[in-house]
C-alpha cells in the first residue's frame, strides 16, 4: 500500500499566486516525520520543510508552510507568492519511527509557474 | 558547499561493464541511503546502512551491491551493467532522522 500519496501529477499556477500541493500519508507509528523536497531539472534534492508528528505548530520556512492535519493524515505544502524559479518537481516524504529512519517518497507533483 | 559528494555526475557505459558509483559525506552521519529514480518518477530506496559494516536491502529490489567500510563512504557497485539499470542514483545521509542531506546524483546510462 502506498504510504505517501500525492494526487496531483501536475499543477499550473500564475506567478505571484499562492499554491497548495497535496500530500496524504499512512502510518500506524506515533512517531514520524514529514518532509517536502524540491527537485529542479538538474536532479538534486533540495530540502524545503520538515514537520515532526509531535510538533504542535505547523512548520514554516520563508515562503513555505506546511498545513499539517494529523487527524486527516495530510501534510500539504503551501507556497506563497510563487516565483518562476519555483517551477520544479515537488516530493512529499515520510520517515517512520526510529531505527533505520528510512525516508519513503510520494509520486511527486510537477509544478509549473506561468509568467 | 556540498557536504555529501557523488561521483561521477554523469556516466555512459556499455552493457556488461562493472561500475562503482561513489558517495562520500563529511558530516559524520551514521545512516546512509541509496535511492533509484527514473525521470519524473518517485524515489525508490534500494540500499541503506545503519553504520560501519551494516548494510540492508531497501524496498525496491536491485541487482546492485553496497559496502560500508568507513563511516563517510558508501559506494554502490553494479557487477554487470544492463540497459535496465539506466536511471538516476541518489545518495543521502542522516544522523537524527529530522534532516537528510542528498548528493547531486549520478545519471547512469547503459548502452
Amino acid at each position: 500500500a502506498q504510504k505517501i500519496t500525492q494526487t496531483q501529477p501536475g499543477m499550473f499556477v500564475q506567478e505571484k499566486e499562492a499554491v497548495t500541493l497535496d500530500c496524504t500519508y499512512d502510518t500506524s507509528d506515533p512517531s514520524y516525520g514529514l518532509f517536502w523536497y524540491k527537485q529542479p531539472s538538474s536532479g538534486e534534492m533540495i530540502f524545503l520543510i520538515y514537520q515532526g508528528s509531535y510538533d504542535q505548530q505547523n512548520a514554516t520556512e520563508g515562503r513555505y508552510s506546511l498545513n499539517f492535519q494529523k487527524a486527516r493524515k495530510s501534510a500539504n505544502l503551501v507556497i506563497s507568492a510563487s516565483q518562476l524559479g519555483d517551477s520544479a518537481m515537488y516530493f512529499c516524504a515520510m520517515r517512520e519511527g526510529l531505527g533505520a529512519q528510512k525516508l519513503v517518497f510520494g509520486q511527486g507533483t510537477r509544478l509549473t509557474i506561468n509568467p | 558547499e556540498a557536504d555529501i559528494y557523488q561521483t561521477p555526475r554523469y556516466l555512459v557505459i556499455g552493457t556488461g561493464k562493472k561500475i562503482t558509483l561513489e558517495c562520500s559525506q563529511t558530516m559524520g552521519h551514521d545512516k546512509m541511503y541509496w535511492y533509484q529514480q527514473d525521470p519524473g518518477m518517485e524515489l525508490h530506496l534500494i540500499h541503506y546502512s545503519y553504520g560501519v559494516n551494516s548494510t540492508e536491502k531497501g524496498d525496491l529490489s536491485s541487482e546492485s551491491t553496497v559496502s560500508r567500510i568507513r563511516t563517510e563512504h558508501f559506494p554502490l557497485t553494479l557487477e554487470s551493467a544492463r540497459p535496465s539499470h539506466t536511471s538516476q542514483y541518489l545518495c543521502a545521509s542522516t544522523t537524527a532522522g529530522n534532516g537528510y542531506t542528498f548528493g547531486s546524483g549520478t545519471r547512469l546510462t547503459v548502452v
